[in-house]
C-alpha cells in the first residue's frame, strides 16, 4: 500500500527562478489537494482537484502559482519567479471522495520543502 | 476570520501524566472536525475525526476528543501520555468542498 508521494523532498532555488513539484496520490483517489505550511503555522489550503478538474483555488494562490492534474492522476505545482516569501513546506493530500460530496479522510504526503535564497 | 484556534503553542508534560490539547472553532454551520498529528520528519496523519453521531471520538492509540457544540470546542485528551506521543498536533475543520482549515498547531513534548 503506497501512500501519497511527493518529489522532490527538498528544493533550494534562487529568487526569480521557476520550480515545479510533483505529487503522486494514492492510486484510487480521485481528489487531490495542495497545501502550504510555513514555520509555526498550520497547513493552508491552496487548491483542489476532482479528477482532472481544478475545482477550487485559494486567494493564496497568486498568478505565479499554477497547478495541473492532466490525466487525473499525478499533479504538478509550479511557482514562477520565486520570491523569498514562497519558502515553505508544500503538502499534497488525496482522498477517495464520491461525487456526492462525502467528507473523506485526506491522506498527506511528506511534503516538499522549498527554500528560496 | 480564524476558523480554528489552538491557544497552546507548546505543551510540555511528564510521561504517564494526562494531557489536554485545546481546540476551538468558529462556524455558524455544521462542521466536520479533525485532529492530525505530525511526528518529527514525517507527514501529517489523521488521528481522529468527528463527522456526525457520537460526540466522543477515539483513536487507536488512546487519544479521544469530544465535540462540544455549545462551547464550539473539540479538545484532544489522553489520560496517560508516552514518550512516543511527542509530536505536533493540528486541529482542523472541514468546510465547503472538503477543504481543511488548520489551526496553528500545538507541540506536545513528553518529558521522561
Amino acid at each position: 500500500d503506497t501512500g501519497v508521494s511527493q518529489n522532490p523532498r527538498h528544493k533550494i532555488t534562487k529568487r526569480g527562478q521557476n520550480v515545479t513539484f510533483r505529487c503522486d496520490p494514492i492510486s484510487e483517489h480521485n481528489r487531490l489537494y495542495w497545501y502550504r505550511q510555513t514555520l509555526g503555522q498550520g497547513p493552508e489550503f491552496l487548491t483542489y482537484f476532482q479528477n482532472e478538474a481544478q475545482l477550487e483555488k485559494s486567494r493564496l494562490l497568486s498568478d505565479r502559482f499554477s497547478a495541473e492534474r492532466p490525466k487525473g492522476s499525478f499533479s504538478t505545482l509550479e511557482i514562477q519567479r520565486t520570491e523569498q516569501g514562497d519558502s515553505a513546506m508544500y503538502l499534497c493530500a488525496s482522498s477517495n471522495g464520491a461525487t456526492s460530496g462525502r467528507r473523506d479522510e485526506q491522506y498527506f504526503g511528506p511534503g516538499t520543502r522549498l527554500t528560496v535564497t | 476570520a480564524q476558523s480554528v484556534t489552538q491557544l497552546d503553542s507548546q505543551v510540555p508534560v511528564f510521561e504517564e501524566a494526562p494531557v489536554e490539547l485545546r481546540c476551538n472553532y468558529s462556524s455558524s454551520v455544521s462542521v466536520y472536525l479533525f485532529w492530525y498529528v505530525q511526528y518529527p520528519n514525517q507527514g501529517l496523519q489523521l488521528l481522529l475525526k468527528y463527522l456526525s453521531g457520537s460526540t466522543l471520538v477515539e483513536s487507536i492509540n488512546g487519544f479521544e476528543a469530544e465535540f462540544n457544540k455549545s462551547q464550539t470546542s473539540f479538545h484532544l485528551r489522553k489520560p496517560s501520555v508516552h514518550i512516543s506521543d511527542t509530536a505536533e498536533y493540528f486541529c482542523a475543520v472541514m468546510k465547503g468542498a472538503n477543504n481543511l482549515f488548520f489551526g496553528t498547531g500545538t507541540r506536545l513534548t513528553v518529558i521522561p
